[in-house]
């Protein structure tokens, strides 16, 4: 069965500091994407970052980075220089063969950025 | 990147009437979309899963005949819930996809926030 486990469903942290919201998950497949979405108050989807199985190097995008250890099966976000715009709904999803190419998601962890 | 809508962005109708939702991708010819339904501080449920010109493929637990889905071409879906009830209520999203593979990136429209009174 695939399954995405966030077990943080709040966190804080300070303006400009680093913060990283943690991912699980679970699949039988060897191949499968990861993604991470935030959603702010407003609803919207926004995509932030993909790792693919087999990706050697760690995702970057930006402040966002993938911290992917696929032996532990977790695919850990982490975000650099926190700003204030960054308190959003952060859910990591994932999609594979086996799935269908449903993307599945996590439960979400909300971020609370202070000044 | 590309841009998938949904209209109306909130609806809010009388308990016992149907209610339709658009989902179109608009600079793209999508493979695939999706419908998602989320409640309040919850993850984002995947209730469907359409290919154009075929029947939605629905998950477990959600019932086609109450969620009616419409892909009648590869840049449009729709999503009508019918006789919709209060426990209806929610946020409805539906994505896309231009491929069927764990790489290719799924464009999410912005919500539909339908309320039944």
């Amino acid at each position: 069965a695939q399954k995405i486990t966030q077990t943080q469903p709040g966190m804080f942290v300070q303006e400009k500091e680093a913060v990283t919201l943690d991912c699980t998950y679970d699949t039988s497949d060897q191949s499968y994407g990861l993604f991470w979405y935030k959603q702010p108050s407003s609803g919207e989807m926004i995509f932030l970052i993909y790792q693919g199985s087999y990706d050697e190097q760690n995702a970057t995008e930006g402040r966002y980075s993938l911290n992917f250890q696929k032996a532990r099966k977790s695919a850990n976000l982490v975000i650099s220089a926190s700003q204030l715009g960054d308190s959003a709904m952060y859910f990591c999803a994932m999609r594979s063969l086996t799935g269908g190419f449903k993307t599945i998601f996590g439960a979400g962890t909300r971020l609370f950025v202070k000044a | 990147g590309a841009v998938v809508s949904q209209h109306p962005s909130r609806v809010i109708c009388k308990s016992g009437t149907s209610v339709k939702i658009e989902c179109r991708s608009l600079d793209f010819q999508a493979t695939t979309m999706f419908w998602y339904r989320q409640f309040p501080k919850q993850s984002l449920m995947l209730m469907a899963t359409s290919n154009e010109g075929s029947k939605a493929t629905y998950e477990q637990g959600v019932e086609k005949d109450k969620f009616l889905i419409n892909h009648a071409s590869l840049t449009l879906s729709t999503l009508t819930v019918t006789s919709a009830h209060p426990e209806d209520s929610s946020f409805y999203i539906c994505s896309a996809t231009r491929g069927r593979g764990p790489y290719n990136e799924q464009f999410f429209g912005p919500g539909t926030r339908l309320t039944v009174l």
